[in-house]
């Protein structure tokens, strides 16, 4: 079975653009999770969404928001990056919400 | 408020010397307790799923174990390999979010 696959692995951007990461869930799968991690930081958690809808999200600014398709794949958009949104991107999938998530590689997104 | 603490922060042990990571944890009810392995830059990596306490899973020189409380990760005569961040993370039986510890950073020194 394939694994959670992220797109693109690796994103450099300016102050001011936006950026739209892409998840693709284990098949089968209906919930995904979208999380921010920095250095030395835990994983800061952004949103949930389970069956097209957004289930929970954390304490970001509406600058971070998110979408789920049909088929369970989740895009996440930043808009006006700010430096401090260089980050891991990770994004994990499980078959239902609050089960065991499986994490994809993440997307490395560097702000200049 | 639902809470996961995992210590040490940092664990630097000698190649063989056996050890525990600790996941304390808050929350009203639990519905499972997570461990994950993440290496540098990468995704965390699936470990274990505990949801009852006695609970015990192995995996090669893992052992996870589960209290009412905490949670332990026992590390058997550890190789360099198994350096890396080990996260635990909780889901609550009334809520529908799982809530991470900032984790342990281990490194085995050959």
């Amino acid at each position: 079975k394939a694994g959670v696959t992220q797109t693109p692995r690796y994103l450099i951007k300016t102050r001011g653009q936006q950026v739209t990461l892409s998840c693709s869930p284990i098949s089968g799968h209906r919930s995904v999770s979208w999380y921010q991690q920095t250095p030395g930081q835990g994983l800061q958690f952004l949103f949930e969404y389970f069956s097209e809808t957004q289930r929970n999200k954390g304490n970001f600014p509406g600058r971070f928001s998110g979408r789920q398709f049909s088929n369970s794949r989740s895009e996440m958009n930043v808009s006006t990056l700010e430096l401090g949104d260089s980050a891991l991107y990770l994004c994990a999938s499980s078959w239902g919400q609050a089960e065991t998530q499986y994490f994809g590689p993440g997307t490395r997104l560097l702000v200049l | 408020e639902d809470q996961v603490t995992q210590s040490p922060e940092a664990l630097r042990l000698q190649e063989g010397e056996s050890s525990s990571l600790n996941c304390s944890y808050t929350v009203s009810g639990l519905r499972g307790l997570f461990w994950y392995r993440q290496d540098p830059g990468k995704g965390p990596e699936f470990l274990f799923t505990l949801y009852s306490a006695g609970e015990e899973k192995e995996k090669e020189r893992l052992k996870a174990t589960l209290t009412k409380k905490e949670s332990f990760l026992h590390i058997t005569a550890p190789k360099p390999e198994d350096s890396a961040t080990y996260l635990c993370a909780v889901s609550e039986s009334s809520a529908s979010k799982i809530i991470f510890g900032s984790g342990t950073r281990l490194s085995i020194r050959p």
